[in-house]
């Protein structure tokens, strides 16, 4: 039973570019969930999807997009990218017969931006 | 506001000794769930446990056990005979209410020296 995936694993980017980040959840899960975890932090909530919409978002700017496919599998997109960008980014999937509240999450990418 | 917080930033034991991480929970909401996970130095988020509001036993497995107190607002997390294995940063995190993200503490290092 395959777990979350994400891609890629590491990425570097200078500033001003757009980044996009992969994640397919865990089988059975409908929702997913991404976060931005900057170095000795915890993780802070960007936004989740459910049913291919945006159900829930944190306090991130507009740079920050997402989009859900209909297999369920997620993307986050940064656009103009800032230094302050640079961090490990987790995908989180739950839902199906596992409870919405018990988020499994990924191994991260961690985005370098110079 | 929902919060948690982790006062304690790093612990270092030695290896068999007991340990216990502190997690202290703030909510308005009657309704709400606690976590704790794992983060090894591979980065990946690894789930121990889920405690909801209306169930306060304590929980074993293993060598972990987790103490849940409503009256405290606190879900402390002990580690019986540590080993160097257990060497990671330990978040605990809530969800509240209809919310859909997870609140998170800052983490505690945990380093288990041989």
């Amino acid at each position: 039973d395959a777990g979350v995936t994400q891609s890629p694993t590491h990425l570097i980017k200078t500033r001003g570019q757009q980044v996009t980040l992969r994640c397919s959840p865990k089988s059975g899960h409908d929702t997913v969930s991404w976060y931005q975890q900057a170095l000795g932090q915890g993780p802070q909530f960007i936004f989740q999807y459910y049913e291919e919409e945006e159900r829930q978002r944190g306090n991130f700017p507009d740079r920050f997009s997402g989009h859900q496919f209909p297999n369920y599998s997620s993307e986050l997109n940064v656009n103009a990218l800032l230094l302050g960008d640079s961090a490990l980014y987790l995908c989180a999937s739950s839902g199906g017969t596992d409870s919405y509240n018990e988020q499994f999450f990924g191994p991260g990418t961690r985005l370098t931006v110079l | 506001a929902q919060k948690v917080t982790q006062a304690q930033t790093e612990i270092s034991v030695v290896e068999k000794e007991d340990v216990t991480l502190d997690c202290v929970y703030e909510t308005r909401d009657t309704t709400y769930y606690l976590f704790w996970y794992k983060q090894p130095p591979s980065g990946e988020l690894v789930f121990l446990i889920r405690r909801n509001s209306f169930d306060e036993q304590n929980e074993i497995s293993g060598r972990y056990s987790w103490n849940f107190q409503k009256s405290t607002s606190s879900f402390n997390f002990t580690i019986t005979a540590s080993q160097v294995v257990d060497s990671a940063v330990y978040f605990c995190a809530s969800i509240a209410g209809n919310n859909r993200k997870l609140i998170w503490g800052l983490g505690t290092s945990l380093a288990v020296n041989p």
